[in-house]
């Protein structure tokens, strides 16, 4: 069954820790992306891949790391910097183009205690 | 940066009217505008999309029309049915990346 899986789906954490989702593809997609979504708001982009062992800033990177090790996997690590962690994050992949059309996973819902 | 609006926020239709959403942007080089539809606690899928060089596209219901002049296009939903509800989101492009509006609500009243 070919898709995005996303794990953890729920997920809860203490301030201070630093927390990794873990996003898998199988449908041998260049491109990954990590969004976030807020309540009442479209989705904000905090990175993409486009390349094995490459990997760019979206618009509210800043407390988020990543990596690209494999072509199927494109984990996110939700740092203690980062100041409102609690939110849903979605990752997603597309072929070759940028602007092509995204496949999402299920989401994880983080929520910071 | 790019600036997106989408209108209206909410969107109340009666079963079998039609549905409009408007996506506005700022980027003149836009070429790419998708609609995704996220039903409650799922995730966002593609709808349908269109490039620069059409002006209109239709798949069974649903229909996307560009105004690139005008920089709008436009999500109409006809013979709208109960599984139409959800949040629609535009999405068009500037800088290579996707700008996601802030969404639709759309709710089909029986």
């Amino acid at each position: 069954d070919g898709g995005i899986t996303q794990s953890p789906k729920y997920l809860f954490r203490k301030e201070g820790q630093n927390v990794t989702l873990s996003c898998e593809q199988n449908l041998n997609h260049d491109a990954m992306y990590w969004y976030r979504q807020d309540p009442g708001q479209g989705l904000r982009l905090i990175y993409y891949s486009q390349i094995v062992n490459d990997f760019q800033k979206g618009d509210i990177a800043e407390g988020y790391s990543v990596s690209r090790e494999k072509k199927e996997s494109f984990p996110l690590t939700v740092t203690s910097a980062q100041k409102n962690p609690t939110a849903f994050y979605l990752c997603a992949s597309s072929g070759s183009s940028l602007t092509g059309e995204l496949f999402f996973g299920e989401g994880s819902r983080l929520t910071v205690l | 940066g790019e600036n997106v609006e989408q209108h209206p926020s909410t969107l109340s239709v009666q079963e079998g009217d039609s549905a409009v959403i408007k996506c506005t942007y700022s980027d003149s080089a836009s070429n790419y505008f998708p609609w995704y539809k996220q039903e409650l606690g799922k995730r966002p899928q593609l709808i349908i999309d269109i490039r620069s060089n059409v002006g209109e596209k239709k798949d069974q219901r649903i229909a996307v029309t560009l105004n690139k002049t005008a920089k709008h296009f436009s999500l109409h939903i006809t013979e709208t049915q109960p599984e139409d509800s959800a949040v629609y989101f535009c999405a068009p492009d500037s800088n290579y990346q996707l700008i996601w509006g802030a969404g639709t609500k759309l709710i089909i009243k029986p």
